[in-house]
């Protein structure tokens, strides 16, 4: 089976440009979670969905970190205006079930000129 | 709150030693407990986990991990460390009502030959 798919691998941008992050979950897996990594801050939760719904967005850095879930199998991360302050890994995971163990994808490597 | 301490942010081990990665807890009710496993450019693959059956979890590649409530501990060890063993671990905590999965700091594991 396929694990969490996650789009690009890579991204160079430069200050001020919209960055979209993709997202396909394992298929079947109600919960989808949203993570950034980054050397000083560790791995931290930005925001997760069950069946499609955001519940809770409270590691949201702020108003230019968006986040949608417009069907089962695919999650967006926005962040409009980037800055360098977002260079980081994001991660996307995916669980099925409240306690299921949660699969990560690859990441995204965003670098933010 | 939950939260979780990982105690040491690097541990350096000979190849065939016993590794010894420290985790410990806090968790206002009983707790899921996690170990992860990152392996360069890659996403976090679960280790191992604690679910409240037995307390001695055994993991995938020789991992296995005790958990000690007096102690508020969830140590992950492995007899003989192998070259590969060389990766970042994340020990991580849930409890039984949510799902907000809190992560350590991480531990980077060096191993010699």
């Amino acid at each position: 089976d396929a694990g969490v798919i996650q789009s690009p691998r890579h991204e160079v941008t430069e200050m001020g440009q919209e960055v979209t992050l993709r997202c396909k979950p394992i298929s079947g897996h109600d919960y989808l979670f949203w993570y950034r990594q980054t050397m000083m801050r560790g791995l931290e939760l930005l925001i997760y969905f069950n069946n499609n719904v955001p519940i809770d967005d409270s590691g949201m850095p702020e108003d230019r970190f968006s986040a949608k879930m417009p069907n089962a199998s695919f999650s967006t991360l926005k962040i409009q205006p980037s800055e360098p302050r977002d260079s980081a890994v994001y991660f996307c995971a995916s669980s099925l079930g409240l306690k299921g163990t949660q699969y990560f994808g690859p990441g995204t490597r965003l670098l933010v000129l | 709150a939950q939260s979780v301490t990982q105690l040491g942010s690097h541990v350096s081990v000979s190849e065939g030693a016993l590794v010894l990665l420290r985790c410990n807890y806090s968790s206002s009710v009983p707790p899921y407990l996690f170990w992860y496993v990152q392996y360069p450019n890659q996403g976090l693959q679960l280790l191992l986990k604690y679910t409240s059956a037995a307390t001695l979890v055994k993991g995938i590649n020789g991992f296995e991990a005790e958990f000690k409530k007096s102690e508020t501990s969830f140590h992950l060890t492995k007899p003989s460390a192998h070259m590969s063993d060389a990766a970042e671990y994340f020990c991580a905590v849930s409890d039984t009502g949510g799902f907000k999965t809190i992560f350590g700091a991480g531990t980077r594991l060096f191993v010699k030959a």
